[in-house]
């Protein structure tokens, strides 16, 4: 079945520096990748979705790559702030099409001052 | 910005009992899902529906659940009868279109307590 690996330590950084998260598949060849933010408490929030035939995509300071030959995709946050602070899901589409979204367990990302 | 809203944002319910979870999906959405999140673990899916009946259900989503739009505007998730380990974070969702190329978006969740 399908395996989406995400850190599962916390990732610390300091304040404008870029901090970048990995989420590597295995089994699987997902033609839609989705990254959400999700804070303490709350749902998962859409943050970019890539698909398979585009290796980068951009908004303001996010950015998301999809190698699908090393089956990982890398997410940035340039200039990155406290408030940045949070976890990151990444989230496939289902083998066999449909509508379900498969979630990796996130990144905790800390920003500090 | 619309947003998906669920009650009750905490619900703490005796084994065995049933429990009903809302939902009201953003109002131009078609879709909608229900995912649980266990306490520490991954964000999890349990169903998807459209034009008033299930398109897909996980393992989880056994003959105690079910789902229902009884109107317009709400979705409810049902357990008949809790077991001390659906204690999670029940979350709702919806999406314009089907296809996992669409985003979804998240209610805030209702954390359901089984004693």
């Amino acid at each position: 079945s399908q395996k989406i690996e995400q850190n599962s330590e916390a990732l610390n950084i300091q304040e404008g520096k870029t901090a970048t998260l990995t989420c590597n598949y295995t089994n699987y060849s997902p033609a839609y990748l989705q990254w959400y933010r999700q804070d303490p408490g709350r749902g998962p929030v859409f943050l970019l979705l890539i698909r398979e035939n585009e290796k980068e995509k951009r908004k303001e300071r996010l950015k998301v790559t999809f190698d699908t030959t090393l089956k990982q995709s890398l997410f940035h946050i340039t200039a990155s702030q406290p408030a940045d602070s949070a976890t990151y899901l990444c989230a496939l589409d289902a083998a066999g099409g449909g509508n379900k979204l498969t979630f990796g367990t996130g990144t905790q990302l800390k920003v500090e001052l | 910005e619309p947003e998906v809203t669920q009650t009750p944002s905490h619900q703490v319910t005796q084994m065995g009992q049933e429990v009903i979870l809302r939902c009201v999906p953003i109002s131009n959405h078609l879709y909608f899902y229900w995912y649980r999140q266990i306490l520490g673990q991954k964000v999890e899916f349990l169903v998807s529906f459209y034009n008033n009946e299930i398109s897909e259900k996980s393992e989880i989503f056994d003959d105690q659940f079910s789902v229902e739009r009884p109107d317009g505007s709400n979705f409810t998730l049902k357990i008949r009868s809790t077991k001390l380990e659906d204690s999670a974070m029940y979350f709702c969702a919806s999406s314009v279109r089907e296809h996992s190329n669409q985003p979804q978006h998240f209610g805030d969740g209702t954390r359901l307590s089984i004693l």
